[in-house]
C-alpha cells in the first residue's frame, strides 16, 4: 500500500528552468508534508515543509503548493541550478510534525543540465 | 553544524549473522528513529524511540530487529539473524522536539550475502 505517490521518477531540466515534482496522498489524517533532498552517499536533508492550513510556502527558490481538496502537493524549484541535481522525496506524517513516522514517496531524480 | 553520525558506513555480512548498526544522535535531541532504503526504492520507517522505549514500529520491524540506547549517547539497531532482503541503507535520524527538524545521518550500507 503506497501512502504517498510521487512523480515523475526522473526529471531533466535545463539550467534556469523550473523543476516541478508532484505528490499525492490518500490518508486525510496526514497533516505535515515535508520535502527532502538527498545527494549521493548522504542522508535525506529537510528542504521545506508545509502544513495543510496554508496553500503555498516559499523559501528562496523552493515553493510547495498544497491542494487539500485534491490531496496533492508539489515542489517547484525556480531557476534550477546544476547544484540542485539530487534525489527529492516528498513525505507525509499524521502527527503534525516530524515526531511521527514519515511516509516517503519513491523519489524523483532531478538532473539540471548547465 | 551538529550532525547525526553512523557507523559502520558499510558492512558486509553472511546471511544468518547478527549485525549491530550504531548511531550517535545530535546531543540535545530526544527522539530517535531508524529508517531504511533498499537500493533505488523509497525511504521506509522502521522504528521510533523516545524516553528509552519504542514509540512506534512498522510492519518491517519484526522480532529480528531490536533497538537500544545503552549509554545515553549511542542508539543502536540490531538485526539478530540477517536475511538477504535486509540488504539496504539504514538511516538513523533524530529530532529535538515537536516542530523541530528531523536530521538524518549519512547511513550505514548493509550487504547480506
Amino acid at each position: 500500500q503506497q501512502q504517498v505517490k510521487q512523480s515523475p521518477q526522473s526529471l531533466i531540466v535545463q539550467k534556469g528552468g523550473i523543476s516541478i515534482i508532484n505528490c499525492a496522498y490518500e490518508n486525510t489524517a496526514f497533516d505535515y508534508f515535508p520535502w527532502y533532498q538527498q545527494f549521493p552517499g548522504k542522508g535525506p536533508a529537510l528542504l521545506i515543509a508545509i502544513r495543510p492550513d496554508v496553500s503555498e510556502k516559499k523559501e528562496g527558490r523552493f515553493t510547495i503548493s498544497f491542494n487539500k481538496s485534491a490531496k496533492q502537493f508539489s515542489l517547484h524549484i525556480m531557476d534550477s541550478q546544476p547544484g540542485d541535481s539530487a534525489t527529492y522525496f516528498c513525505a507525509a506524517s499524521d502527527r503534525g510534525s516530524t515526531l511521527g513516522r514519515l511516509y516517503f514517496g519513491r523519489g524523483t531524480q532531478l538532473t539540471v543540465w548547465p | 553544524e551538529p550532525e547525526v553520525t553512523q557507523t559502520p558506513s558499510h558492512q558486509v555480512t553472511q546471511m544468518g549473522q547478527e549485525v549491530i548498526l550504531r548511531c550517535v544522535p545530535i546531543s540535545n535531541h530526544l527522539y530517535f528513529y531508524w529508517y531504511r532504503q533498499i537500493l533505488g526504492q523509497k525511504v521506509e520507517f522502521l522504528v521510533s524511540f523516545y524516553n528509552n522505549e519504542i514509540s512506534e514500529k512498522s510492519e518491517i520491524f519484526d522480532d529480528q530487529f531490536s533497538v537500544e540506547r545503552p549509554d545515553g549517547s549511542n542508539f543502536t539497531l540490531k538485526i539478530r539473524s540477517t536475511k538477504l532482503e535486509d540488504s539496504a541503507m539504514y538511516f538513523c535520524a533524530s529530532v529535538r522536539a515537536l516542530a523541530g527538524e528531523l536530521f538524518f545521518g549519512e547511513g550505514s550500507r548493509l550487504t547480506v550475502l
